[in-house]
């Protein structure tokens, strides 16, 4: 069964702490990317990666870290230097241009 | 640089009604155009797109979306709403400066009344 997973689902976090969240997919794809998404707004795009070992900064990029060491894999850091990071955030990726396929999301709240 | 911009941020209407989500976008160039679909607490799921080979696009779940250039709009409609159309909408346009870039629009939030 092909597609894009994220876990966890929901995930908390204190104040200071970084935390990972992890995306997988089995699509093949080259491209994925990472969004967050705040109530009342659309996505915000903060890094995506066309190629394994390669990655460049969206448009909030800041208080942010990824890797892309596996085709498959494209972890997020989110680091204690993200002013307000409680937001859900999306994976995506695609096989080039264009149309992008989306994760079930994870959603992130500071305690 | 390209951008979207949906007139509406709530939309009501009457199970077995007709959806009208209105979608202006702006660009130098003819775009790729998207619409996605979000149900609370998930992930988007595409409902159609546009990539100039026919101005009228149908997608999934008797959503479609008609192409203007003359006035820069790519609107959703749906003939007959169901309870389950219930959701978030939101019309995208490829970033034609980085095509690997989607630009989202702020989201129309469809509710859908027995």
């Amino acid at each position: 069964d092909g597609g894009i997973t994220q876990s966890p689902k929901y995930l908390f976090r204190k104040e200071g702490q970084n935390v990972t969240l992890s995306c997988e997919q089995n699509l093949n794809h080259d491209a994925m990317y990472w969004y967050r998404q705040d109530p009342g707004q659309g996505l915000r795009l903060i890094y995506y990666s066309q190629i394994v070992n390669d990655f460049q900064k969206g448009d909030i990029a800041e208080g942010y870290s990824v890797s892309r060491e596996k085709k498959e894999s494209f972890p997020l850091t989110v680091t204690s230097a993200q002013k307000n990071p409680t937001a859900f955030y999306l994976c995506a990726s695609s096989i080039g241009v264009d149309t992008q396929y989306f994760g079930p999301g994870t959603r992130l709240t500071v305690l | 640089a390209q951008s979207v911009t949906q007139l509406d941020s709530h939309v009501s209407v009457s199970e077995g009604t007709p959806v009208l989500l209105r979608c202006n976008y702006s660009s130098s160039y003819s775009p790729s155009l998207f619409w996605y679909v979000q149900h609370p607490n998930k992930g988007l799921q595409l409902l159609l797109k546009y990539t100039s080979a026919a101005t009228l696009v149908k997608g999934i779940n008797g959503f479609e979306a008609e192409f203007k250039k003359s006035e820069t709009s790519f609107h959703l409609t749906k003939p007959s709403a169901h309870m389950s159309d219930a959701a978030e909408y939101f019309c995208v346009v490829s970033d034609l400066s980085n095509t690997d870039k989607l630009i989202f629009g702020t989201g129309t939030r469809l509710q859908v009344f027995p």
